[in-house]
């Protein structure tokens, strides 16, 4: 019964190469966000959803294309892709339930990306 | 300027002990809220605890409470009777509004605590 999952967990690839990750939550959230965390442990927002419109859009190259197809599934495109990509990469979901209540982020597994 | 500040390099405690992580923030919105996530070798991001800024009350849940002081903007976490599996990385994290939808989480650059048998 995963909350948030994405897929896939590992992925490694060459440099120049262009891949998806996938992120589908079934917690019936209205926004799903992407975050990268770096080798330092920093993590960072990178985009943000709210039912299927782009809120939050963080500067991140263009490479980066995230795409929701409905409420319950986020992707993340990345064209191209360089060494300083390599990162882990969370999605994360959360419902506004109303002012004084803590609306808290719920994070996926994470994808290890590691660009050779 | 750092929204949100985490200056300890690495904390130690010994087992069945309390421990306090620092999370010092910046923010000229009066309305915010403050988490903290852990971290363990998983990899997976936990949620523990959340205090908004408005809350009468520091927040508990368990052995975790936060040590919310607003003057000062410090929200650290207490961890009472440490366990084994409280070993892992903490990261003190703020929202900027109290609403969900349209805000992000900025975080610090994280704690590790190791717990001692």
């Amino acid at each position: 019964d995963t909350a948030v999952s994405q897929t896939p967990k590992y992925l490694v690839t060459q440099m120049g190469n262009d891949k998806s990750i996938k992120c589908e939550q079934n917690l019936g959230h209205d926004t799903m966000y992407w975050y990268k965390q770096d080798s330092k442990k920093f993590l960072k927002i990178m985009f943000s959803y709210n039912n299927k419109e782009l809120i939050i859009n963080e500067t991140v190259p263009n490479r980066f294309s995230p795409k929701s197809p409905d409420k319950a599934h986020l992707n993340l495109h990345i064209n191209s892709l360089e060494l300083g990509d390599s990162a882990v990469y969370f999605c994360a979901s959360s419902q506004d339930l109303g002012q004084g209540r803590s609306n808290e982020q719920f994070f996926g597994p994470g994808t290890r990306l590691t660009v050779l | 300027a750092q929204k949100i500040t985490q200056t300890q390099p690495g904390m130690f405690v010994q087992e069945k002990e309390a421990v306090t992580l620092d999370c010092t923030y910046d923010t000229s919105d009066p309305s915010y809220g403050l988490f903290w996530y852990k971290q363990p070798s998983s990899g997976e991001m936990i949620f523990l605890i959340y205090q908004g800024s408005y809350d009468q009350q520091n927040a508990t849940e368990g052995r975790y409470s936060l040590n919310f002081q607003k003057a000062r903007k410090s929200a650290n976490l207490v961890i009472s009777a440490s366990q084994l599996g409280d070993s892992a990385m903490y990261f003190c994290a703020m929202r900027e509004g109290l609403r969900g939808a349209n805000s992000k989480l900025t975080f610090g650059k994280g704690i590790t605590l190791s717990v001692r048998p």
